[in-house]
């Protein structure tokens, strides 16, 4: 089955910064990769996701960029602000079978004021 | 606010009894699924419904089963409860958008605590 490792778990940020995360795969028939975020207390929301077609995505101060060749994608927030703070997750998945993504373990962002 | 609702929030229980999670989906969706989320597995995907019927199993214990019903809401029973099913239990729904991907919308969960 597929596997999702994502890194770092813990990432410190000062306001303004930029942030990258990164993850890779194992499964070369996964062509959908979506990214959460989770605020404390709330369930996983759904910010940016990418299709296998494409290399990059943007949304404002969110992008992710694929590369398929080397199974990894990451996702990176410029100008940070402490809105930004909480755990995010990558995800996998193909569009064979019931669509379930593997999700990594977690990011834990904090961005400081 | 993604549209799914789930019930209870919290729900703190003895080791041994039975609990019953509910979750109503998205307006539209046809898609439930229900992960586990605890602080050393990570977010573990349990099952998937869709339309009614099972679509997919993942790591579901034996003492935990599902179902939708037929106004599509979904409940999650969870049987002779040990300590270590303690857990946020999340569901999610997809179905609505189009294309090949499902882009699954997550509820607030249900915090378990077994005691």
């Amino acid at each position: 089955g597929e596997n999702v490792e994502q890194h770092p778990s813990t990432l410190s940020v000062q306001e303004g910064d930029s942030a990258v995360i990164k993850c890779t795969y194992s499964d070369s028939a996964s062509n959908y990769f979506p990214w959460y975020k989770q605020e404390l207390g709330k369930g996983p929301q759904l910010i940016i996701d990418i299709r296998s077609n494409v290399g990059e995505k943007k949304d404002q101060r969110i992008a992710v960029t694929l590369n398929k060749t080397a199974k990894h994608f990451s996702l990176h927030i410029t100008e940070t602000q402490p809105e930004d703070s909480a755990v995010y997750f990558c995800a996998a998945s193909s569009t064979g079978g019931s669509y379930i993504p593997t999700f990594g373990r977690g990011t834990s962002l904090i961005v400081h004021p | 606010d993604s549209g799914v609702t789930q019930t209870p929030k919290h729900l703190i229980t003895a080791t041994g009894q039975r609990v019953t999670l509910r979750c109503s989906p998205r307006s539209g969706d046809l898609s439930v699924y229900w992960y586990q989320q605890s602080l050393d597995q990570g977010l573990q995907f349990l099952i998937q419904y869709y339309n009614g019927e099972e679509r997919a199993k993942g790591n579901i214990l034996e003492r935990f089963s599902a179902q939708q019903f037929p106004d599509l809401h979904s409940e999650l029973n969870l049987s002779s409860l040990e300590l270590g099913d303690s857990a946020l239990y999340f569901c999610a729904s997809s179905g609505r958008t189009s294309g090949h991907y499902n882009e699954q919308f997550f509820g607030p969960g249900t915090r378990l605590t077994v005691l």
